[in-house]
């Protein structure tokens, strides 16, 4: 299976911050690479797929790039609703679409 | 709008066997697929399979073939999955989640029901 290693597995922000999570893939996955929030207590969200389209209804704060190996989920200015944790997922081979072992998000 | 409704919290005793179910509304039900992921206190997310409710066909992950069944009622648009010989390592929360292109399989996972919580403890 397809390894997805989130760097870094915690940061603290505050309200305004520009907040960069990485990761990245143990072989190319070219751009099938997804990313999710998931609050404390709630199911995940879907944020972006295929590296960089925005899921329908997601602000416009969050934005995905990457290809290859190498991706990064960027919040351009956090907001109090951001603190969470980010799952990133490979789509590439499937199954299982593995998912990194994800980033907590807080203050 | 599409939603997913997931059965309660349960408590199974080592050995036991728990079958979740997971309702669908506000689309096509045999169109999408259905994926079933679990999360372990304080861990990640972990695939565990996939079912075709159109078909009934089904895929598991290695490390739950064996022990895991998922199956669906195209009659009340629920899909179900069962989970047998139960571990302490098998308590966590379970997602169904619905795969976000129409017939395929793209492992694009949206919506996601809001999880049951299964506990094993004797």
């Amino acid at each position: 299976d397809i390894q997805m290693t989130q760097s870094p597995s915690s940061l603290s922000a505050s309200v305004g911050d520009r907040v960069t999570i990485t990761c990245r893939a143990s072989q190319s996955i070219t751009n099938y690479l997804n990313w999710y929030q998931q609050k404390p207590g709630k199911a995940p969200q879907l944020l972006i797929y295929a590296a960089f389209s925005l899921q329908s209804g997601v602000p416009s704060r969050f934005s995905g790039s990457g290809s290859g190996t190498d991706f990064t989920l960027t919040i351009s200015s956090l907001q109090p609703e951001d603190f969470a944790t980010y799952y990133c997922q490979q789509t590439y081979s499937t199954p299982p679409g593995t998912f990194g072992r994800g980033t907590k998000v807080e203050v | 709008q599409v939603q997913l409704v997931q059965s309660g919290a349960e408590v199974k005793k080592p050995g036991a066997s728990v079958k979740v179910s997971c309702k669908a509304s506000g689309y096509t039900f045999t169109s999408y697929y259905m994926h079933w992921v679990r999360q372990a206190p304080g861990q990640g997310l972990e695939w565990m399979g996939i079912i075709n409710p159109s078909s009934g066909s089904t895929s598991y992950a290695q490390k739950f073939q064996g022990r895991v069944t998922m199956t669906r009622d195209t009659s009340t648009s629920t899909v179900y999955m069962e989970l047998s010989s139960l571990r302490s390592e098998d308590t966590a929360m379970y997602f169904c989640t619905r795969d976000a292109i129409p017939v395929a399989e793209t492992f694009r996972f949206d919506p996601w029901g809001h999880g049951t919580l299964v506990t094993v403890s004797s």
